[in-house]
């Protein structure tokens, strides 16, 4: 299996413009987490999806950021209007079952610069 | 909120000499994980503590989760230029499957 996938890898935008980063995970995992690196903040999860539903979206900073997972392969975290307070890395991760094994498998991970 | 940190923040050590990092948590967890991020790269999954009092060993790395269930520690014995990253604990919010990231403890080996 080619592990967590992310695209794209770097993205700069300007001030106001929408961004969408793209994920794809592990085959056959039943969770998916999107987390936000920053040196300030350290890693904060944003959202988490079970089977595709989301379950937990407290950690979504604002209105601007929304998170879909149309089907088990392909999740999507859009921000709109984008802000450069919005620049870190972000990171999606997945669980084969979030029970006795827990472990998740990080993507490379999006750098996103908002200037 | 539950809240996790790591000390120290950061450790610089000399090749071959040990290092420790300390989780702490608010809130007593049901398991603990450990990662390793290296600069540039992202979080790997080390190990996972289930048990109060349980130790668990990796070659040179040892882990321990408390008695309470609220704190960890990761020992590496003889730390190698290898080890360079940061370590991060993780535990998960009670009754649901939202993992809360320490803090982090960010290691330099000096060759």
């Amino acid at each position: 299996d080619a592990g967590v996938i992310q695209s794209p890898r770097h993205e700069v935008t300007e001030m106001g413009q929408e961004v969408t980063l793209r994920c794809k995970p592990i085959s056959g995992h039943d969770y998916l987490f999107w987390y936000r690196q920053t040196m300030m903040r350290g890693l904060e999860l944003l959202i988490y999806f079970n089977n595709n539903v989301p379950i937990d979206d407290s950690g979504m900073p604002e209105d601007r950021f929304s998170a879909k997972m149309p089907n088990a392969s392909f999740s999507t975290l859009k921000i709109q209007p984008s802000e450069p307070r919005d620049s870190a890395v972000y990171f999606c991760a997945s669980s084969l079952d979030v029970g006795k094994n827990t472990e998740a498998f990080f993507g490379q991970g999006t750098r996103l610069t908002v200037v | 909120g539950q809240q996790v940190m790591q000390i120290p923040q950061y450790q610089h050590v000399q090749e071959g000499e040990d290092f420790t990092t300390y989780c702490n948590s608010s809130t007593t967890l049901s398991n603990i994980q450990w990662y390793k991020q290296r600069p540039g790269g992202h979080p790997v999954f080390l190990i996972q503590l289930v048990k109060s009092g349980e130790v668990k060993k990796q070659k040179r790395l040892t882990f321990q989760f408390g008695e309470a269930k609220k704190n960890s520690s990761l020992h590496i014995t003889a730390t190698q230029t290898t080890d360079v990253g940061t370590y991060f604990c993780a535990g998960p919010t009670s009754g649901t499957y939202k993992y809360i990231f320490g803090t982090g403890t960010r290691l330099k080996v000096l060759a």
